[in-house]
């Protein structure tokens, strides 16, 4: 069974802080790595994927990838209380067109 | 880039009655698209997955003649919930890919269905 597994929180950081999103997959085979935001009752919005081993910045969202460790993580500078919401890691599934969803981390930014 | 238009946003009918949700990509070619369903506060759960011009691959325990998709562009899908009942009230979210296995699935903005 190939899964993804993220702590689903709430993750609690003041406004201003970096706030820290940690996700781990079983598939060693996998290539493509994503992470999504979710808010309560809408539909996950793409925020940053990754290809290779390192990191990747984009404005305050950096996503941060170890193969080796089957380790993908998300940072998130400056966090502010629009960026409450649930993250959602997801990973190719190898040799098929699907990714596979952890199930979430709740993150909460408060003022 | 990479829009993803669905259409409607709610559904309330009654028992029995069928349902049809659209999904559009407006501004790339969408070879595949996939069909999910979630509960409140529960994970993203993979209904099927189409690609254009074939038929969907369901998954384990998805009944295809309850839920019928049919992919007949590279922009558009759709998902048909036949003689719907109070069970199969849930937020429907689909979401669609390029050429490329690699490339992320960009998602609309769901439909949520509720059957009275």
């Amino acid at each position: 069974q190939k899964e993804v597994e993220q702590n689903s929180g709430p993750l609690s950081v003041p406004e201003g802080a970096i706030a820290s999103l940690n996700c781990t997959y079983s598939d060693r085979g996998s290539q493509s790595f994503f992470w999504y935001r979710q808010y309560s009752g809408k539909s996950p919005e793409l925020i940053m994927f990754i290809y290779s081993n390192g990191d990747k910045e984009d404005g305050r969202f950096t996503a941060q990838l170890n193969k080796a460790s089957q380790y993908v993580s998300l940072l998130i500078r400056d966090s502010q209380p629009s960026d409450s919401a649930t993250y959602l890691c997801a990973v190719n599934e190898v040799n098929t067109d699907k990714l596979i969803f952890g199930t979430g981390t709740r993150l909460q930014v408060f003022p | 880039g990479a829009v993803v238009s669905q259409h409607p946003s709610w559904v309330i009918c009654k028992s029995g009655t069928s349902v049809k949700i659209e999904c559009r990509s407006l501004d790339f070619q969408a070879t595949t698209m996939f069909w999910y369903r979630q509960f409140p506060k529960q994970s993203l759960m993979l209904m099927a997955t189409s690609n254009e011009g074939s038929k969907a691959t369901y998954e384990q325990g998805v009944e295809k003649d309850k839920f019928l998709i049919n992919h007949a562009s590279l922009t558009l899908s759709t998902l048909t919930v036949t003689s719907a009942h109070p069970e199969d009230s849930s937020f429907y979210i689909c979401s669609a890919r390029g050429t490329n296995s690699n490339q992320p699935q960009h998602f609309g903005d769901g439909t949520r269905l509720s059957i009275l």
